[in-house]
């Protein structure tokens, strides 16, 4: 079955902290994998799309990884800021056009 | 550039009612898609188009309806609402889904069915 698994569901960190969040996935066959940020009551936002040969993609103080082989992703913010409260979604793309979307893991940064 | 814009942004529906969701986008993309996004879940699909004229179902189509007639607009139509359709409905646009194409998101429209 085509799934996309996150964890953790949520995280709380102080500001100026790292984290790392996790994307585990079973969709075959592969197209490309993306990390979005979603705030509050607003649409998802994309951070980075990474293609089947990309291991890493940065945008700013966000970093994804992606292990095509063992199917698992993470992304990595650097230095934490209150603004990056959101949930962070991992989609994986089958077959060219169908996005399978994960549940999200929830980030709280506290001051 | 306005981007994908929708309306409305919070309705309230009695069951059995009727209504449009209104998506727009000015970035001359080919693909449009309709979302629902239930409280702690993933983003479904519900139908999608690869351009004018084309519309083609996604992973929970049932209760909805769609057109496309221009490249711009992408209106998803709900006939006798129910209950299970109390979600937060989301319009995206982009050139395409493969490679680097970026997939565009609206604000959503917040529904809820009593």
């Amino acid at each position: 079955k085509n799934q996309v698994e996150q964890s953790p569901q949520s995280l709380i960190i102080l500001e100026g902290k790292n984290c790392t969040l996790q994307c585990n996935y079973t969709v075959s066959p592969f197209s490309n994998l993306r990390w979005y940020k979603q705030d509050t009551g607003r649409g998802p936002v994309s951070l980075t799309i990474m293609t089947f040969s990309e291991n890493t993609k940065s945008n700013g103080r966000y970093t994804a990884t992606l292990d095509a082989d063992t199917k698992q992703s993470s992304l990595h913010i650097t230095a934490s800021q209150l603004s990056d409260s959101a949930s962070y979604i991992c989609v994986v793309i089958r077959d060219t056009d169908k996005l399978i979307f994960g549940t999200g893991t929830r980030l709280q940064v506290f001051p | 550039n306005a981007g994908v814009t929708q309306t409305p942004k919070f309705r309230i529906l009695k069951i059995g009612q009727s209504m449009t969701l209104q998506c727009t986008q000015d970035m001359n993309h080919n693909y449009m898609y309709w979302y629902r996004q239930d409280p702690g879940m993933g983003l479904k699909l519900i139908y999608y188009s690869v351009g004018a004229g084309i519309t083609d179902k996604g992973e929970v189509p049932n209760g909805y309806n769609v057109s496309r007639s221009t490249t711009e607009d992408f209106p998803l139509r709900l006939e006798l609402a129910a209950p299970s359709q109390t979600s937060v409905y989301f319009c995206a646009s982009s050139y395409w889904t493969g490679g680097h194409n970026e997939q565009f998101f609206g604000p959503g429209t917040r529904l809820t069915v009593l």
